[in-house]
């Protein structure tokens, strides 16, 4: 019954694959967002979707693409990926924005 | 925009004893959230406590206390009776209390904390 999970936990991939990372959560938040957090474990805001629709796209390549089927989902796609996408990537869920967010495990991208 | 500083990289503490985390913050709005989370080696970033802006008491979770200098735009984090548990990365974060695009947590750069038995 875990409040915001992601899969897969550990991705090692090579340069030029497309992945996605997908997230899941089941708490009835209405915000989801994505986090890249660097190798010197440095937290950024990537993507925020509310009710399915995106409100925050920070600068980030459009090789990156995230997909909400429904609220309680965000997907991660990557296209292309490079050696500079390494890091561990963050899902979490919040309500109305206004309250802490709750995140998921991460998953660590390895890009070879 | 807003900006959030931690300028302790790392910090010790012996175990039983307390040790407090520095954080402050730079916003021109009035209403805001801040919060304190930690993650331990496992990678999960847990909520360890959280503050309101219009609230002028300090939070506190157990052995977890902030002092919030609203004013100053100090946010400090408290920890008593550190615990060998205790030992992970800190990171104190900002959010507005305005939504939209401003609703994202604005994170610092993280504090280490090791506990010494």
């Amino acid at each position: 019954d875990t409040a915001v999970s992601q899969t897969p936990k550990y991705l090692v991939t090579q340069m030029g694959n497309d992945k996605s990372i997908k997230c899941e959560q089941n708490l009835g938040h209405d915000t989801m967002y994505w986090y890249k957090q660097d190798s010197k474990k440095f937290l950024k805001i990537m993507f925020s979707y509310n009710n399915k629709e995106l409100i925050i796209n920070e600068t980030v390549p459009n090789r990156f693409s995230p997909k909400s089927p429904d609220k309680a989902h965000l997907n991660l796609h990557i296209n292309s990926l490079e050696l500079g996408d390494s890091a561990v990537y963050f899902c979490a869920s919040s309500q109305v924005v206004l309250t802490e967010a709750f995140f998921g495990q991460g998953t660590r991208l390895t890009v070879v | 925009a807003q900006t959030v500083t931690q300028s302790q990289p790392e910090m010790s503490v012996q175990e039983a004893e307390t040790v407090t985390l520095s954080c402050t913050y730079d916003t021109s709005e009035s209403d805001y959230y801040l919060f304190w989370y930690k993650q331990p080696p496992s990678r999960q970033m847990i909520l360890v406590i959280r503050q309101e802006a219009y609230k002028q008491q300090n939070a506190t979770e157990n052995r977890f206390s902030v002092n919030f200098q609203k004013a100053a735009k100090s946010f400090s984090l408290k920890i008593s009776d550190s615990q060998l548990g205790d030992a992970a990365m800190y990171f104190c974060a900002y959010r507005s209390a305005h939504g939209g695009s401003q609703g994202n947590l604005i994170f610092g750069k993280g504090t280490k904390l090791s506990v010494k038995p």
